[in-house]
Formats: structure tokens, C-alpha cells, sequence
């Protein structure tokens, strides 16, 4: 596809659930992102990916929360034992090196 | 640590008033700066940028400078539609690398108005 494409859209789960999300970063972009948009919190920086480099994982804010980028294209946020506090919209952008990042739609993740 | 505020919405104008939502900053060394809109139903898009002090950025009629004496890059438009109508998010990056790796506003609403 032309775009950042993330699966699935949406996504409810019962608290203490594991969830996976996806994303599709544009092809041939070595740069990988990860946020979180939440009303509270607004939107907040989760993990980086660039190249083969080691992730930058600083703004994960749990251990629940971890990523990974598979042959340097598609990753997975997973998120451990889901929290109500978790409900928000991850976002994923990609870019090729420095340049500009371009963003996903979004996985809205509502846990009840 | 880094931060950005941005003013707090809802802003309300009717077409072709002039727009100005301000934005500024905290941050060590030289920041990049940003501005992205989320159009309703859409992803968050780059709206335009300036890497250094007393740079411009532009882009759909909307500006903004990059002030490092006031810590400030406020967007403006002379002249809104009501397809300017979206969430605007003022955001810096740490240097000239890692322009993904974003500390974001808390965004602005703009309504406008026929």
C-alpha cells in the first residue's frame, strides 16, 4: 500500500487480556515509530525503530508494554495484561532515515 | 525535560478570519519544529517544519517562525476555510535527527465556521 497501514482499527479486550497490534510501515522506510494518543495524555512517544540499530525504547511506560520489528518492515506492539489506563489510540509512523514521518490511522484499543 | 504547550481549544472562527494558535517550548540544545493537523478520519499529517532559528516554515497558506528567543513557533493563516477545520498539533524533535521521534502538544481543536 501508499501508506502507514495499522490492523486492527479497532480493537476492544477485557482487562488482564494480552493484545497485539500491527503495522505496515511504507515500504522501504527504515525508521519505525510508535505513540500513543489518549485524552489524558495526549500523544505520547512509546519506541523507535531505525535500521538494525537497537530500539530505542524509552517511552514505554511498562514492562507490560513491549515491540518488535520483524526483518525490518512489520511490527507488533503487544501489550501484556491490559489495563483500563491502556484504552487509547496507538499510532504507528515510518520514515525513511530523518526525513519526514508519515502516520498510520491509528489502533483504537478500548479495554473494559 | 522537553515540552510543548499549545494553547487550549476549542478555537471557533468563521471563514476568512485570521488564525493564530500559539505554541511554545522547552528544550535543550537545537530542536527541530513541527506542526501536524489530524483532518477528521484521517491520520496526523506534517503540515510544515523549520529546523533552525528564524526559519519559516509554509505550507497551505499556513506559516510559522521559528523564534528562539520566545521559544515559540506559532502557526498562522490569513485567511481560514472551513476545510481548514482539524486538530493541530505543534511537536519538536531533539536536533536534525530523529524527526520521527516527536514530543507533541497537546493539540488544538479549529472549528470553522460558514
Amino acid at each position: 500500500g501508499a501508506g502507514v497501514s495499522q490492523s486492527p482499527s479497532n480493537k476492544v479486550t477485557e482487562k488482564g487480556k494480552d493484545v497485539e497490534l500491527r503495522c505496515d510501515p511504507i515500504s522501504g522506510h527504515t525508521a519505525l515509530y510508535w505513540y500513543r494518543q489518549s485524552l489524558g495524555q495526549g500523544l505520547e512517544f512509546l519506541i523507535y525503530f531505525q535500521g538494525n540499530s537497537a530500539p530505542d525504547k524509552s517511552g514505554l511506560p511498562s514492562d507490560r508494554f513491549s515491540a518488535e520489528r520483524t526483518g525490518g518492515s512489520v511490527s507488533t506492539l503487544t501489550i501484556q495484561r491490559t489495563q483500563q489506563e491502556d484504552s487509547a489510540v496507538y499510532l504507528c509512523a515510518s520514515s525513511f532515515r530523518d526525513t519526514e514521518a508519515f502516520f498510520g490511522q491509528g489502533t483504537r484499543l478500548t479495554v473494559v | 525535560g522537553d515540552s510543548v504547550t499549545q494553547m487550549e481549544g476549542p478555537v471557533t472562527l468563521s471563514e476568512e478570519a485570521c488564525l493564530t494558535i500559539n505554541c511554545t517550548y522547552t528544550a535543550t540544545g537545537y530542536p527541530s519544529l513541527f506542526w501536524y493537523v489530524q483532518y477528521p478520519g484521517e491520520g496526523l499529517q506534517l503540515l510544515l517544519k523549520a529546523t533552525k532559528a528564524d526559519d519559516k516554515g509554509s505550507n497551505k497558506g499556513f506559516e510559522a517562525t521559528y523564534r528562539k528567543e520566545t521559544t515559540s513557533f506559532h502557526l498562522e493563516k490569513g485567511s481560514v476555510q472551513v476545510s481548514d477545520s482539524a486538530v493541530y498539533f505543534c511537536a519538536l524533535s531533539r536536533g536534525s535527527s530523529n524527526t520521527g521521534k516527536l514530543i507533541f502538544g497537546q493539540g488544538t481543536t479549529l472549528q470553522v465556521k460558514p
